[in-house]
């Protein structure tokens, strides 16, 4: 069964340093999520990405982070300058492209971040 | 803006018995979606079940079904013949029907951590 995958399973760095976090999304679909969950709190949505551009962002989403799909099968979250509220797990999801169907998300395994 | 609640930061079941998770939300909106996510300590979020809000009749997943009342707001989640794999965080989701094309962001509750014991 196809599934979304994340790249590194734990990343960790300085304060003031840059991490790109990746994705590989279900093949065929066109939607992508990334969310974040400080631990033992829920889980907060960053942004949403279509057709290579951002559709909605919260208001976590500020001018650190930014999304990229560099290519056909990747989907990357930067951070620019990390900060130690930023250690989080980092979740990506994508939806497919029917309608009827895109109402589930499929969420990857996530990547734990921790900046020191 | 949508929020969800979850008044049961914990719970607790015998193995084989029958637990039911609470969830409540708010929201203006007559179309949207619901769903019970769990979370084991892996930390990998998987989809429990999903219910339409159009649909009156109940989501039912093997063991796992859902009491949806849709004039209360209310979404709680009953899982039968609990067993010990069912510990977990559980976190209760919705998703409006409205936007582009589905690309509507899911809102979550604080999350349920339920233990079963054996």
């Amino acid at each position: 069964e196809p599934e979304v995958t994340q790249t590194p399973s734990h990343q960790v760095t300085q304060m003031g340093q840059e991490v790109i976090l990746r994705c590989v999304p279900i093949s065929n679909h066109l939607y992508f999520y990334w969310y974040r969950q400080i631990l033992g709190q829920k889980v907060e949505f960053l942004v949403s990405f279509y057709n290579n551009e951002i559709s909605e962002k919260s208001e976590i989403f500020d001018d650190q982070f930014s999304v990229e799909r560099p290519d056909g099968s990747n989907f990357t979250l930067k951070i620019r300058s990390t900060k130690l509220e930023d250690s989080a797990m980092y979740f990506c999801a994508s939806s497919p492209q029917a309608r009827e169907l895109s109402y589930e998300q499929y969420f990857g395994p996530g990547t734990r971040l921790t900046v020191t | 803006a949508q929020t969800v609640t979850q008044s049961q930061p914990e719970m607790s079941v015998q193995e084989a018995e029958t637990v039911t998770l609470s969830c409540t939300y708010d929201t203006s909106e007559s179309d949207y979606y619901l769903f019970w996510y769990k979370q084991p300590p892996s930390r990998q979020m998987i989809l429990v079940i999903r219910q339409e809000a159009y649909k009156q009749q109940n989501a039912t997943e093997n063991r796992f079904s859902v009491n949806f009342q849709k004039a209360a707001k209310s979404f709680s989640l009953k899982i039968s013949d609990s067993q010990l794999g069912d510990a977990a965080m559980y976190f209760c989701a919705y998703r409006s029907r409205y936007g582009n094309s589905g690309n509507t962001p899911l809102v979550f509750g604080k999350g349920t951590r339920l233990s079963v014991i054996a």
